[in-house]
């Protein structure tokens, strides 16, 4: 079964907006990773929050997590077309994949 | 890019065949870890290897099968093909310290399909 659950399924917005996703896990955790994909290709790390790390910032991104609702969100600013693809969380040594959120952004 | 290469790119094979997938790691990574992922799913954990041993594998029958090497470059080995093997393999190479997980980084996948 897969530990991270990504919400929403797709998300599709005009460039320079900011898109939110969101993702949520079942046990406890040493770490949150956000990676992204481009269509059929290999995944991309974004950005790595330790489990006693409340907010994480890398350029655009902005990372939140809270481990009294298993939840963490991945914020991307002031959006552009290139950001287009699928984004995962993941939890655990092994790496638990969720289904992703499919982002469209359009110019 | 990272530094994780995948061969082949590409491979079709046929119901009943068996297959070998090659990853070589990045630089100073001890861990490598194996995912399929199908058409519009996220990647699913197949098994992970440290330092030439298993640890960690997911619900995968024992006809998936993996080796990892001393100079870290790791093979997946799927036995008796079926069609429903057809999807994206991924690799992926980490470091890893006490059972702590670290970022990892993938390889660009090889894309098999079971006719």
């Amino acid at each position: 079964s897969q530990q991270g659950e990504e919400d929403p399924q797709a998300l599709s917005i005009q460039e320079g907006e900011n898109a939110t996703m969101n993702c949520s896990y079942k046990t406890s955790i040493n770490n949150l990773q956000w990676y992204r994909q481009n269509s059929g290709r290999g995944l991309v790390h974004l950005i790595l929050i330790r489990s006693n790390e409340r907010e994480k910032h890398s350029g655009r991104l902005r990372v939140t997590l809270d481990t009294s609702k298993k939840s963490s969100s991945l914020l991307i600013t002031a959006s552009r077309a290139a950001d287009t693809a699928s984004y995962f969380c993941a939890t655990g040594n092994d790496m638990r994949f969720g289904a992703g959120t499919r982002l469209t952004v359009k110019p | 890019e990272t530094g994780v290469t995948q061969s082949p790119t590409h491979l079709i094979k046929t119901r009943g065949q068996q297959v070998t997938l090659r990853c070589s790691s990045q630089s100073g990574h001890n861990t490598v870890s194996w995912y399929q992922q199908a058409l519009g799913q996220g990647p699913q954990f197949i098994f992970q290897y440290y330092r030439e041993e298993e640890n960690g594998r997911g619900n995968f029958p024992p006809r998936f099968s993996g080796l990892q090497f001393p100079n870290y470059s790791s093979e997946l080995n799927v036995n008796a093909l079926e069609l429903d093997d057809s999807a994206l393999y991924l690799c992926a190479s980490s470091s890893a310290s006490g059972g702590y997980s670290y970022e990892q980084y993938f390889g660009p996948g090889t894309r098999l399909t079971v006719t």
